[in-house]
């Protein structure tokens, strides 16, 4: 079946402006987690959404950054205000049950570029 | 607090060489699971194994094997008979049970091979 899909695949943007990145899991699993990897650094975790919910968004770095899941599928990372160091490849990752010691599948990622 | 490291940054060997990649865990918990993943030029982040802190069978997949010895805290992942496709930057990470759903990263090791 089709893995973790991540639009857009690269995104510039100015300083200041508000991005939203896309992350649609794979088919039936209920948690989705969104990471963020910065050059040369292994992936660091934002948010973790069990269903719908966000049952633990403690990664998230500052109140510019926010993620939804509305339907319990695909889910939304908004960043407001962009900085350029939010410059990094954001990665979405889903697994089964959400489960602690669950494998979590990756998507490809989305190449944010702040100028 | 959970902490992986990677001490390696890039490892260059010659095609059919062996190769060992480091990986050093801390963690309080005594339930625990370790992963590793490869990610090639392309981003995704690819699930090669996932081992319990009960199990410490070493483990052979092909050319991949991994040695687990609690006593040194370390995960160490060898490729035997190395071919240019294993070039790719290669992460050890962790989830313990009190971390929930955070997966801690390291920093990855750089693996070129040339032929």
């Amino acid at each position: 079946g089709a893995g973790v899909s991540q639009t857009p695949s690269n995104k510039v943007t100015e300083k200041g402006k508000y991005v939203e990145l896309r992350c649609d899991p794979i088919s039936g699993h209920t948690a989705l987690y969104w990471y963020r990897q910065s050059l040369g650094q292994g992936p660091e975790f934002l948010i973790y959404f069990q269903g719908t919910g966000a049952a633990d968004d403690s990664g998230l770095p500052n109140d510019r950054f926010f993620a939804v899941r509305p339907e319990g599928s695909v889910s939304t990372l908004k960043i407001q205000r962009t900085e350029r160091g939010d410059s990094a490849v954001y990665l979405c990752a889903s697994s089964l049950r959400g489960f602690w010691d669950e494998t979590q599948y990756f998507g490809p990622g989305t190449r944010l570029l702040v100028l | 607090a959970q902490k992986v490291t990677q001490a390696q940054t890039e490892i260059s060997v010659v095609e059919k060489e062996d190769v060992t990649l480091d990986c050093v865990y801390e963690t309080r918990d005594t339930t625990y699971y370790l992963f590793w993943y490869k990610q090639p030029p392309s981003g995704e982040l690819v699930f090669l194994i996932r081992r319990n802190s009960f199990d410490e069978q070493n483990e052979i997949s092909g050319r991949y094997s991994w040695n687990f010895q609690k006593s040194t805290s370390s995960f160490n992942f060898t490729i035997t008979a190395s071919q240019v496709v294993d070039s790719a930057v290669y992460f050890c990470a962790l989830s313990a049970n009190t971390g929930f759903q955070k997966r801690v990263f390291g920093t990855g090791t750089r693996l070129l091979v040339s032929p």
